[in-house]
């Protein structure tokens, strides 16, 4: 099983400013079976990246995905009020998922 | 339009087992996969397993087997988790979502239902 570690646990910024969320996995994966979450209090998940990089339908565009191997990123270009929530990766393979412990993402 | 509708809370006493229904209208019911997810409270996501409700067939997350079942009606097209032998720490909002999974892509769980809680206490 592949281990999601995402870190900072919290980042505190200010609207305006970039955003960036990391997720290492415990072992190589294939950017295609990784994926971004945004959860605000009391909703339930949203998708945001699929495939590493590629948006979901409706996403904004200030939302990215990078990365490849054992590193991948979250990057918000220029945060938004609404952007403040917590954050998730996660894994697929071999017919299961897991998820990254989440990064909360604060107003400083 | 798309979307999962789950069955309401639950109060549970510990031992005992809960069914939660995932209720799935505007798209292919057979055609997605149907996971569950759940999030105890202040904590993180943990998947749970994932049924296909095509065949019927189920893959669940290893912490999981031997106490979850996931089924399917697909007259109804609704989805089923039963929880047995719970605990205290099995208090937790579930949800199901649906997913598009193969071999070289996952294009993540795009539906999320707006949960169900559980609450296991004495």
């Amino acid at each position: 099983e592949t281990v999601l570690t995402q870190f900072p646990g919290t980042l505190s910024l200010s609207p305006g400013e970039r955003a960036t969320l990391s997720c290492r996995a415990s072992q190589s994966v294939s950017s295609s079976y990784l994926t971004w979450y945004q959860q605000k209090p009391g909703q339930a998940p949203r998708l945001l990246i699929y495939g590493a990089s590629s948006r979901a339908t409706g996403i904004p565009d200030r939302f990215s995905g990078s990365g490849s191997g054992t590193d991948f990123t979250l990057t918000v270009s220029r945060l938004e009020p609404e952007d403040f929530a917590v954050y998730y990766c996660q894994h697929y393979g071999s017919s299961l998922m897991t998820f990254g412990q989440g990064t909360r993402l604060e107003i400083k | 339009q798309v979307q999962l509708v789950q069955s309401g809370a639950e109060v549970k006493k510990p031992g005992a087992s809960v069914k939660v229904s995932c209720k799935a209208s505007g798209y292919n019911f057979a055609g997605y996969y149907m996971h569950w997810v759940r999030q105890a409270p202040g904590q993180g996501l943990e998947w749970m397993g994932r049924l296909n409700p095509n065949s019927g067939g189920a893959t669940y997350a290893q912490k999981f087997q031997g106490r979850v079942t996931m089924t399917r009606d697909t007259s109804v097209t609704t989805a089923y988790m039963e929880l047995s032998g719970m605990r205290s720490d099995d208090t937790a909002v579930y949800y199901c979502a649906r997913g598009t999974e193969g071999i070289g892509y996952d294009y993540g769980l795009d539906v999320w239902g707006q949960g169900t809680t559980v609450t296991v206490s004495s």
